[in-house]
């Protein structure tokens, strides 16, 4: 069964460097996503992507974080300058209906 | 703003028994209701999703009941297992819309 995989599993950073999360969605699929999970917290969005822009994002995703599909198949987020703030998992996710999203397993980030 | 509500926030249940969750939303706009559950350290999975269009929608042991004028949702897991145990998220989706509004989860522990 395809599923969307995401590298790397667990990302140590130092606050104020940059890390980039990478994703592959499933093959087929049109719409890409960022979410992340604060622990112990709700699921929440940050950004959506389709034909080749972003099509919505929220107050979370704000000049710091940038996304990107570099070839056919990699769906990156970039996080300019790390706070602490920005310790989470982060989910991609991918869907070939705007509805029906398929979670990745997500990266934590762990910025000290 | 909380667009989705849910609630109990932890379930514990007997084997065998039912496990209901539920989830209340605002936005008369959603119209693409899943739920999501999430083991730890993974990421969420499709479960089952409804629409507005139908009162409830049933596959194997769960079912979504879908109460449109009270703005409504719930997860019955019928004969609930030790394996159900994980965290439940509802979610809810406007049709112009890329992203999911997730409710803060519920922690469902079956016991033996």
């Amino acid at each position: 069964e395809p599923e969307v995989t995401q590298t790397p599993s667990h990302q140590v950073t130092q606050m104020g460097q940059e890390v980039i999360l990478r994703c592959v969605p499933i093959s087929n699929h049109l719409y890409f996503y960022w979410y992340r999970q604060i622990l112990g917290q709700k699921v929440e969005f940050l950004v959506s992507f389709y034909n080749n822009e972003i099509s919505e994002k929220s107050e979370i995703f704000d000049d710091q974080f940038s996304v990107e599909r570099p070839d056919g198949s990699n769906f990156t987020l970039k996080i300019r300058s790390t706070k602490l703030e920005d310790s989470a998992m982060y989910f991609c996710a991918s869907s070939g209906q705007a509805d029906q999203q398929y979670f990745g397993p997500g990266t934590r980030l762990t910025v000290t | 703003q909380q667009q989705v509500k849910q609630s109990p926030q932890s379930l514990i249940v007997q084997k065998g028994g039912i496990s209901i969750i539920n989830c209340a939303y605002e936005n008369t706009a959603f119209d693409y209701f899943p739920w999501y559950q999430q083991f730890p350290g993974k990421g969420p999975a499709l479960l089952i999703a409804i629409r507005p269009d139908v009162s409830e929608k049933k596959e194997g042991r769960f079912t979504i009941s879908f109460n449109k004028s009270a703005k409504q949702f719930s997860l019955h897991i019928m004969d609930s297992q030790p394996g159900d145990s994980a965290t439940y998220f509802c979610a809810a989706m406007v049709p112009t819309g890329n992203q999911f509004y997730f409710g803060t989860g519920t922690s469902l522990t079956v016991i033996p």
